[in-house]
């Protein structure tokens, strides 16, 4: 099985500001990454996605994130956050070929400070 | 294409009913999952899903909570007899099942038990 580790449970920064939300995962064969996105009162929607080729993966709204093996690490970040990225963000996995299964971690509150 | 289904979206039940909560996949998505959200707890896997199938229920309370995906018709949550604390946000999931690249999340069910 996978597992997720999200160890921050709340990041404050200021608008404009870089931002860093760290996730590391653990797992025995090749794996999908994910970055989920929740705005307040609304389901998750996919914000990015690992599954194959460069490790570096971009959003459409500035969020990049990249894989590395080698630290089992999907961090995500943005240069400069807008109010408007407020939300809880969610690191999840599933396994290749067999990716029947989601794991999530406990997610990370980004609250962006005016 | 209509995306994941949740209804209703919010139910309150009294303490000791049951609350029935249902979950229409994507159309084309064979693989349904449900989450519990509590706050200040992230996202807590319950049970996965094929149809007519319980491939992994290790999430799930081993009392008064049952789910099921029949042939025909929506995914059903059923809790039995609700407790204050099953008050939650309960999201479904589905995916096209094996090697899926993708979980696409419904708005949710909030429950609030009074």
């Amino acid at each position: 099985a996978q597992s997720v580790t999200q160890l921050d449970s709340q990041v404050p920064v200021f608008e404009e500001a870089p931002v860093e939300l760290r996730c590391n995962y653990s797992s025995s064969v090749s794996v999908y990454l994910f970055w989920y996105v929740q705005y307040p009162n609304q389901g998750l929607q996919l914000l990015l996605k690992y599954l194959s080729g460069s490790t570096l993966v971009e959003s459409i709204n500035g969020f990049e994130a990249e894989f590395n093996k080698s630290q089992t690490s999907f961090h995500l970040r943005k240069p400069s956050v807008h109010i408007s990225d407020t939300a809880e963000y969610f690191c999840a996995v599933s396994a290749v070929n067999t990716g029947n299964q989601f794991y999530f971690g406990t997610g990370t509150s980004l609250t962006v400070i005016p | 294409n209509a995306g994941v289904m949740q209804n209703p979206r919010h139910l309150v039940r009294r303490r000791g009913q049951e609350a029935r909560l249902r979950c229409s996949p994507m159309k084309g998505h064979s693989h349904v999952y449900w989450y519990r959200q509590l706050p200040e707890e992230g996202l807590k896997f319950m049970v996965y899903l094929q149809k007519e199938n319980i491939i992994d229920e290790s999430g799930m309370p081993k009392e008064r909570f049952s789910a099921e995906f029949p042939k025909e018709g929506p995914s059903i949550l059923r809790i039995q007899q609700v407790v204050r604390g099953d008050s939650a946000a309960y999201f479904c999931a589905s995916s096209p099942g094996a090697g899926a690249t993708e979980a696409f999340f419904g708005q949710g069910t909030r429950l609030t038990v009074v």
